[in-house]
């Protein structure tokens, strides 16, 4: 039941851009995204309720497509600051269940 | 000072024994989760509970008990049928579904 994240880990030089994919196989109600540094707790960036919206948050940005079950990060002219672990989390459809699922995690690991 | 509390942060036991995490938040949430994270494999979910006295199980729920008497309070219980213990452990609460979670520092057993 977890939903499936894409690619398992990314490096990137400062100032270059990322894509993180997250797919569920289960209908969505929204789509939470959280970034992980080691050892410490996961912290949330952003959440995307249905209806295929957009949102950003300085330069990260994230979209949502209900439909295909979908989620996209995009990070945009990355900063050292950004590595970190990035997890998608998911509310799936099932009445009043608040079951909250996560994916497996995409390392992100930004160089100088 | 609201938030979400796990103690200890380091927790060392013998093998066989059962062992107790605790989880209390004060942010007054309905909702409480407990994930297990082990490396390159994300957060897994163990037990959540939507309201006092009422928990469903997880993905990974066997060998794992919990229990939800009072609305702060969401301890986990890591028993001697866990096969392989050892584990950094997320609690997380939040307000409803469709909402952001937030989550505890995380609490590291060492199982010897």
């Amino acid at each position: 039941q977890q939903p499936v994240q894409s690619p398992q880990a990314v490096i990137l030089r400062e100032g270059e851009d990322a894509v993180i994919n997250c797919s569920s196989s289960k209908a969505l109600y929204s789509v939470h995204w959280y970034r992980q540094k080691h050892g410490e707790a996961p912290v949330f960036l952003m959440i995307l309720l249905k209806g295929g919206e957009q949102k950003g948050h300085d330069k990260i940005s994230a979209s949502f497509n209900e439909k295909k079950q979908q989620s996209s990060l995009y990070l945009t002219a990355s900063q050292l600051s950004y590595s970190g672990t990035y997890f998608c989390g998911t509310d799936i459809s099932s009445g009043s269940a608040r079951q909250l699922t996560f994916g497996s995690g995409t390392q992100l690991t930004v160089l100088p | 000072d609201g938030g979400i509390t796990q103690s200890p942060k380091y927790l060392f036991r013998k093998e066989g024994q059962n062992v107790t995490l605790s989880c209390e938040q004060n942010l007054n949430h309905d909702a409480m989760y407990w994930y297990r994270q082990d490396p390159g494999q994300g957060l897994r979910l163990i037990y959540y509970s939507q309201i006092v006295n009422d928990f469903q199980k997880g993905d990974i729920a066997e060998g794992y008990s919990v229990s939800r008497e009072k609305k702060e309070s969401f301890p986990l219980t890591v028993t001697s049928a866990q096969k392989n213990p050892t584990a950094f452990y997320l609690c997380a609460s939040r307000l409803r579904k469709n909402t952001e979670a937030f989550f505890g520092q995380g609490t590291r057993l060492t199982v010897v």
